[in-house]
């Protein structure tokens, strides 16, 4: 069965510093990989998707992410974290070809000024 | 922008009644779902259609919990009756696609409190 697993219950990072919120996942073949984004009583938003291609996805507000598939990793980054980046970030995969998205159990992200 | 609709946004019940939750999808998608997130949790699927088929209905419980989408285009999740453990966030989500490389777009939620 697929896993995606986040090691990090929060992060914490100084706002102007670089910030990385960890994923790894585990599937039987080759996955689409998510990152959403989750502000306090509010559903998910989007923020990028690896699908094939280069292992490096840029989306949404400056973020990007790496897919690294010897180590089974989709870490999420930014160069310049923002006060207001703080929030709930969730890492999801998808089998190709199955519908069912297997959401991680979030990090927080917790940027100070 | 297109939104995914739902309501209510908050819903305080007492065990053993019934409730309701409503969800609109962005136009013109055919695949909605229905998540549950447990506080401190990711969502979890509980079930999916595809225009107004259920595709996944399998982490569903089906002695309380019901789900119908009977023209293809917006959908009511039903648990008869609310028990303290479905105090969660109850999330709706569309995509234009079956294909598994679509993105979901959520809605804002309704979140559920049984007393």
């Amino acid at each position: 069965a697929q896993s995606v697993a986040q090691p990090e219950d929060q992060v914490n990072v100084a706002e102007g510093n670089p910030l990385t919120v960890k994923c790894t996942y585990s599937v039987s073949g080759n996955p689409y990989l998510f990152w959403y984004v989750q502000y306090p009583n509010r559903g998910l938003q989007f923020l990028l998707k690896y699908i094939t291609g280069d292992n490096l996805v840029k989306g949404s507000y400056g973020f990007e992410a790496e897919f690294n598939k010897s180590q089974t990793s989709f870490h999420l980054k930014k160069p310049s974290a923002l006060v207001s980046d703080s929030a709930l970030y969730f890492c999801a995969s998808r089998e190709i070809g199955f519908q069912k998205l297997v959401f991680g159990t979030g990090t927080r992200l917790l940027v100070s000024p | 922008e297109a939104e995914v609709a739902q309501s209510p946004r908050y819903k305080i019940t007492e065990k053993s009644q019934a409730v309701a939750f409503w969800c609109d999808p962005i136009s013109g998608h055919a695949t909605l779902y229905w998540y549950r997130q447990i506080l401190g949790q990711g969502p979890e699927l509980l079930v999916q259609f595809q225009d107004e088929s259920v595709v996944d209905d399998s982490q569903l419980p089906k002695d309380r919990f019901s789900a119908e989408r009977l023209k293809g285009v917006d959908s009511t999740l039903k648990i008869q009756p609310a028990e303290l453990g479905d105090s969660a966030m109850y999330l709706c989500a569309s995509s234009s696609g079956g294909d598994s490389y679509n993105e979901q777009f959520f809605g804002p939620g309704t979140r559920l409190t049984v007393l």
